[in-house]
C-alpha cells in the first residue's frame, strides 16, 4: 500500500538474536498494527497502537515488543524468546479510530527466517 | 470452532465463469466486514467493504447475512487477473479477525 513502508523485505535471524522490523507511514493514520502470517492460517495480531506512546498486546504478543514514539513509526522487535519466528510479518494502519468500519491498509511485509 | 472460517479451495474456474465464496464468523457482535485479495507472497489489498444492504463494485458483489453470520463474495466474468487468495475480515475496531483465505485460479 502506498504510504506504508516496511523494511527490510527479507531478514534472517540467528539463534539468541533480537531483530527489529521497521514500519513507517505517511498517511497520518492514528492506529497501527503488527500481524504475523503463517502458511494456511489467517493473519494473527501481535500488537497494536492507537496513539503515540501507547500500545496494546494482541493475541500472540509473547516474544515480541514494540514502541510508538512517533505517529509515523511503529517498529517491532522479535526477541530471542520467540522460538518460532519464521513468518511473514505485516504492518497495517487504519485511519480515524472513531469509525469502526474503516479498513486496514498493509505495508508490503517482511519475511523473517531463522539461520 | 475458528472465529472466521473460509473454504480454502482451491477454486479452479475457466475465464468468464462466475464464482462465489462464503465466509462464516462466530462473533454475532461483529460490525465491520471486508474482503481483501492477496497475491502470492504479497500483502493483502482491500477489495471491498461489505455493507448490510449488500454492495457491488463492477464485477464484484458482496453480501452480508447477519442472521446466519456469513459474508459472501461473488465474482462475475472471471479474468485471469482475478487469480489470487481472497481473505475475509470480520470484527470491530482493533479486534479484526482474518480468515485463512480461499485460493482462486482462473484458467484460460
Amino acid at each position: 500500500d502506498g504510504g506504508i513502508t516496511q523494511s527490510p523485505k527479507y531478514l534472517f535471524r540467528k539463534e539468541g538474536q533480537n531483530v527489529t522490523l521497521s514500519c513507517e507511514q505517511n498517511l497520518n493514520h492514528d492506529a497501527m498494527y503488527w500481524y504475523r502470517q503463517d502458511p494456511g492460517q489467517g493473519l494473527r495480531l501481535i500488537y497494536y497502537s492507537q496513539i503515540v506512546n501507547d500500545f496494546q498486546k494482541g493475541d500472540i504478543a509473547e516474544g515480541y515488543s514494540v514502541s510508538r514514539e512517533k505517529k509515523e513509526s511503529f517498529p517491532l522487535t522479535v526477541t530471542s524468546a520467540q522460538k518460532n519466528p519464521t513468518a511473514f510479518y505485516l504492518c497495517a494502519t487504519r485511519g480515524d479510530g472513531t469509525y469502526s468500519n474503516q479498513p486496514q491498509h498493509f505495508g508490503d511485509g517482511t519475511r523473517l527466517s531463522i539461520l | 470452532r475458528k472465529e472466521v472460517e473460509q473454504d480454502p479451495g482451491p477454486f479452479n474456474v475457466p475465464e468468464g465463469a462466475t464464482v462465489a465464496f462464503n465466509c462464516t464468523y462466530s462473533n454475532s457482535a461483529s460490525q465491520s466486514f471486508f474482503w481483501y485479495r492477496q497475491d502470492c507472497r504479497k500483502e493483502p489489498k482491500l477489495l471491498m467493504s461489505v455493507y448490510s444492504s449488500g454492495n457491488e463494485d463492477g464485477r464484484f458483489t458482496a453480501q452480508l447475512n447477519r442472521a446466519s453470520q456469513y459474508i459472501s463474495l461473488l465474482i462475475r466474468d472471471s479474468k485471469l487477473s482475478d487469480s489470487a487468495t481472497y481473505l475475509c475480515v470480520v470484527g470491530n475496531n482493533n479486534d479484526m479477525r482474518f480468515g485463512a483465505g480461499t485460493r482462486l485460479t482462473v484458467k484460460p
